[in-house]
């Protein structure tokens, strides 16, 4: 596609509920990486995907948090027993390489956990 | 990864220059510096990217010191849509762990 995709645009969930984020990178980028956003502040990575090979999971932040990319193309990221901090924007980004021309990130998915 | 230290904020009229300086003095040989804007409600969006010198592209330009310890995103003639974050980043080939901070918040005044 033209850009990344990431859906849903908002997601409300009850605490403790599993929700599914789910992330579109551009055509032929190899690399996909997924960062958390809370409020006013800075992105936090999360974890990146790169080809075929292991993912780097080193800035998950707990083990409810986890990821997948299937075909190399498409990314879910799931979070399981969702906690209020957990609310926050999730951001996904692709590039060609290893992002030495700069990532393209997706609008995002606004997760709040009531 | 290098830490970078840019203002919280600026403030400036529509139709002058901005330059945000941001400071990363513990730059590596192969970093590259990259700055990202950001809308509320939108994701980062790449601005433009440099090693040393200067580099300019059809929305900024971007200076970088012999010693490479800073850099200054100048954007010019800014109008009430730049108002934004502003994000300077500091990583080499294969640093894909970006390190966001929170960024310079912009805003463009009639």
């Amino acid at each position: 596609g033209a850009g990344v995709s990431q859906s849903p645009s908002n997601k409300v969930t009850e605490k403790g509920k599993d929700v599914e984020l789910r992330c579109d990178p551009i055509s032929g980028h190899t690399a996909l990486y997924w960062y958390r956003q809370s409020l006013g502040q800075g992105l936090e990575f999360l974890i990146y995907f790169q080809g075929n090979s292991a993912p780097d999971k080193s800035g998950l932040p707990s083990d409810r948090f986890s990821a997948e990319r299937t075909g190399g193309s498409v990314s879910t990221l799931t979070i399981q027993r969702t906690q209020q901090e957990d609310s926050a924007v999730y951001l996904c980004a692709s590039s060609n390489k290893q992002g030495q021309y700069g990532y393209t990130f997706g609008s995002g998915t606004r997760l709040t956990v009531v | 990864l290098a830490k970078t230290t840019q203002p919280i904020s600026m403030d400036s009229y529509e139709g002058q220059e901005v330059n945000i300086t941001c400071s990363h003095n513990n730059i590596a040989t192969n970093d590259y510096i990259t700055w990202y804007q950001q809308f509320p409600s939108q994701g980062p969006r790449f601005i433009i990217q440099g090693y040393k010198t200067k580099v300019t592209n059809e929305v900024a330009s971007l200076f970088i010191p012999a010693d490479r310890k800073s850099s200054t995103l100048s954007l010019p003639r800014v109008s009430l849509s730049d108002t934004a974050v502003y994000y300077c980043l500091v990583g080499g080939a294969g640093s894909y762990q970006l390190t966001f901070g929170k960024g310079t918040k912009l805003s463009v005044i009639p």
